[in-house]
């Protein structure tokens, strides 16, 4: 079975240039994350979907992030006008409906950002 | 809102002797929690979850779980070089999946 996928693995940007992420979930996982990761800190969660709808975007900054997921499949993550303090790993993660023990996020290898 | 620290920042082991890793949280309501490893520019691998006090072992992998001292830890047995990596502590929210995260431990192995 085929797992989370991200693209690209890595961008460089220059200060007020734009950026999208893009990510496959594992097929037939109705919920996807997306995870903020700066360097030497933990993952921070930034928006999650049920299928299209977004269920969490309060920690998403609105002004310049946006995030989509139209079909309820893959998503796109986008940066408007990025800053340096942007620079992180953007993990993405997908998980079957339910809270059970064993529907855990599984996660993708990222996409790491620098902004220069 | 739950907070998740964990120490220490980095530890250095040589191969074969025992890496302990700790981690506290602030809601003791949670009753599932996570260790993670994260080798650089890589994702996150699962390595335990453990659901209720006491011990809970994969393998080299051994989680304790004290949710009255809001304590769990995480024990490597006869770590090796590939080991080397981040582990990251998450601790899941009551009733959904939004996983809190530790900032790391930074673990070196020598061989």
């Amino acid at each position: 079975e085929a797992g989370v996928t991200q693209s690209p693995r890595y961008a460089v940007l220059q200060e007020g240039q734009a950026v999208s992420f893009w990510c496959d979930p594992i097929s037939g996982h109705d919920t996807l994350y997306w995870y903020q990761q700066p360097r030497d800190q933990g993952p921070q969660l930034l928006v999650y979907f049920r299928d299209e709808a977004v269920i969490d975007n309060s920690q998403l900054p609105s002004d310049r992030f946006s995030a989509v997921r139209p079909k309820g499949t893959n998503s796109t993550l986008k940066i408007q006008s990025a800053k340096q303090g942007d620079t992180a790993t953007y993990l993405c993660a997908s998980s079957p409906s339910g809270t059970g023990h064993n529907q855990a996020p599984l996660f993708g290898e990222g996409t790491r950002l620098s902004v220069l | 809102q739950q907070k998740v620290q964990q120490s220490p920042e980095s530890l250095t082991v040589s191969e074969g002797a025992m890496a302990s890793l700790n981690c506290t949280f602030s809601d003791g309501t949670s009753n599932n929690f996570r260790w993670y490893r994260q080798h650089s520019a890589k994702g996150l691998e699962v390595l335990v979850s453990i659901f209720s006090d006491g011990e809970k072992e994969e393998g080299r992998f051994t989680a304790h779980l004290n949710r009255a001292n809001l304590h769990v830890s995480l024990h490597i047995r006869e770590p090796q070089p590939s080991d080397s990596a981040v582990y990251l502590c998450a601790v899941i929210s009551s009733g959904s999946w939004q996983l809190i995260f530790g900032s790391g431990t930074q673990l070196t192995v020598m061989p």
